[in-house]
């Protein structure tokens, strides 16, 4: 069993649709929890960055962690065609700055 | 402010061959990571470096070593080269040791090694 282990993709979704996306994890020593996107010939880029469990919004976005059932998610509300990448979750131990374990990926594709 | 860089872009070698990746943090950035990242999976964690030390080391063999130089930029070595090891090797660059944190991981955009 993998410590990570993301929805498999592709998704597709018309713009402006809610998107929700979703990993599970098995290692209960895991505090921080990031999502990054990754477009096409990219290195990923941070997204959104939460500890412990809990919500955080950033504008279109919003993460949620819960602990207790190993879960974690990112939501994306009026998604845009620009939303069109591929979105890894992470996660680590002890820290952004920390070795970062991350799920499969998602492809997503937001439809004009 | 240059973000992450790293050379070559692209890199084509046969079985058995060796390989040197480079990577130049983001200024102001003094800890590197590298990963790699096969084809439709996620980054794999290689090993980070600090103070030109390897702090961290994730399940990859011996073939694969790295240096931090005094500047901060570092190398990825490969040896003895497998099919398998093709994939986008991903550097990224943070501010401060393991467990320390003081901001996020930037990325490179990658070096995609291919092996023959």
């Amino acid at each position: 069993q993998k410590e990570v282990e993301q929805d498999p993709g592709p998704l597709s979704v018309p713009e402006g649709a809610i998107v929700s996306l979703n990993c599970t994890y098995s290692n209960s020593a895991f505090q921080y929890f990031m999502w990054y996107r990754q477009y096409s010939r990219k290195g990923p880029e941070l997204l959104m960055y939460t500890y412990s469990s809990g919500n955080k919004e950033d504008g279109r976005f919003t993460a949620q962690v819960d602990k207790s059932s190993k879960y974690i998610s990112l939501f994306i509300r009026d998604s845009q065609p620009s939303d069109s990448a591929t979105y890894l979750c992470a996660m680590t131990k002890t820290g952004a700055n920390s070795k970062l374990t991350f799920g499969k990926g998602i492809t997503l594709s937001v439809r004009p | 402010d240059a973000g992450v860089t790293q050379s070559p872009t692209h890199l084509i070698k046969t079985r058995g061959q060796q390989v040197t990746l480079r990577c130049s943090p983001k200024s102001g950035h003094d800890t590197v990571s590298w990963y790699q990242q096969a084809l439709g999976q996620g980054p794999q964690f290689i090993f980070q470096y600090y103070e030109e030390e390897e702090r961290q080391r994730g399940n990859f063999p011996d073939r694969f070593s790295g240096h931090q130089f005094p500047n901060y930029s570092s190398e990825l070595n490969v040896n003895a080269l497998l099919l398998g090891d093709s994939a986008l090797y991903l550097c990224a660059s943070s501010l401060g040791p393991v467990g320390d944190y003081r901001g996020e991981q930037f990325f490179g955009p990658g070096t995609r090694l291919t092996v023959l």
